[in-house]
């Protein structure tokens, strides 16, 4: 079985401080590791991934999350937060050669400026 | 537009009555995934195609939930004989073979 937990329901920063949403994953086999971004009554938009490489992965609006497979985490981070990054993120795991893409429960980020 | 597309975007239905997504994947991607997400939760897998075989189906699909995609390309997911707690967003996601999936805008499904 795989599972992805997101420990904090809600994360507070200021403008312009930098944000960690934490993610922990569950999975046999190498991990392919996702984030995913929702806004209100919207799809889920593709932010950043994980496969192989580096573990440091870079993805949009500025966004990165660092795999860290000995801790089996994937946080994501922003050097300075923007108001319009609050949102609901989403965290996500999918064995290399699984199909099923299994998504931790949601951190709401609020960026007060 | 060529990301992934669903309709109806809402749908509003009785209890008891049948109603049918329609997901069109990005063009390219031989994998397409459907999820169900309700409000202030993550989404849950449903069921994954990799082009026109069902290779996997959660133990949520009751055996009012079917899905198919023919040739490959479209798919659609009906349920049947709806139930209130079938109120939720349908989600689907279209992805090649080692990359991310893509997801639609979801369809918001009523039951009353």
């Amino acid at each position: 079985a795989q599972s992805v937990a997101q420990p904090e329901d809600q994360v507070n920063v200021a403008e312009g401080n930098p944000l960690t949403v934490k993610c922990t994953y569950s999975v046999s086999g190498n991990p392919y590791l996702f984030w995913y971004v929702q806004y209100p009554n919207r799809g889920l938009q593709f932010l950043l991934k994980y496969i192989t490489g580096d573990n440091l992965v870079k993805g949009s609006y500025g966004f990165e999350a660092e795999f860290n497979k000995s801790q089996t985490s994937f946080h994501l981070k922003k050097p300075s937060a923007l108001v319009s990054d609050s949102a609901l993120y989403f965290c996500a795991v999918r064995r290399n050669a699984g199909n099923m893409l299994t998504f931790g429960g949601g951190t709401r980020l609020m960026v007060k400026p | 537009d060529t990301g992934v597309s669903q309709d109806p975007r809402h749908k509003i239905t009785k209890r008891g009555q049948n109603v049918t997504f329609r997901c069109d994947p990005i063009s390219e991607h031989n994998r397409l995934y459907w999820y169900r997400q309700t409000l202030g939760q993550g989404p849950e897998f449903l069921t994954y195609f990799q082009n026109e075989a069902q290779l996997e189906k959660s133990r949520l699909l009751s055996d009012r939930f079917s899905a198919e995609r023919p040739k490959g390309s479209f798919s659609t997911l009906e349920i049947q004989r709806t139930e209130q707690g079938d109120s939720a967003m349908y989600l689907c996601a279209s992805s090649p073979e080692e990359g991310a999936a893509f997801f639609g805008q979801g369809t918001r499904l009523t039951v009353v």
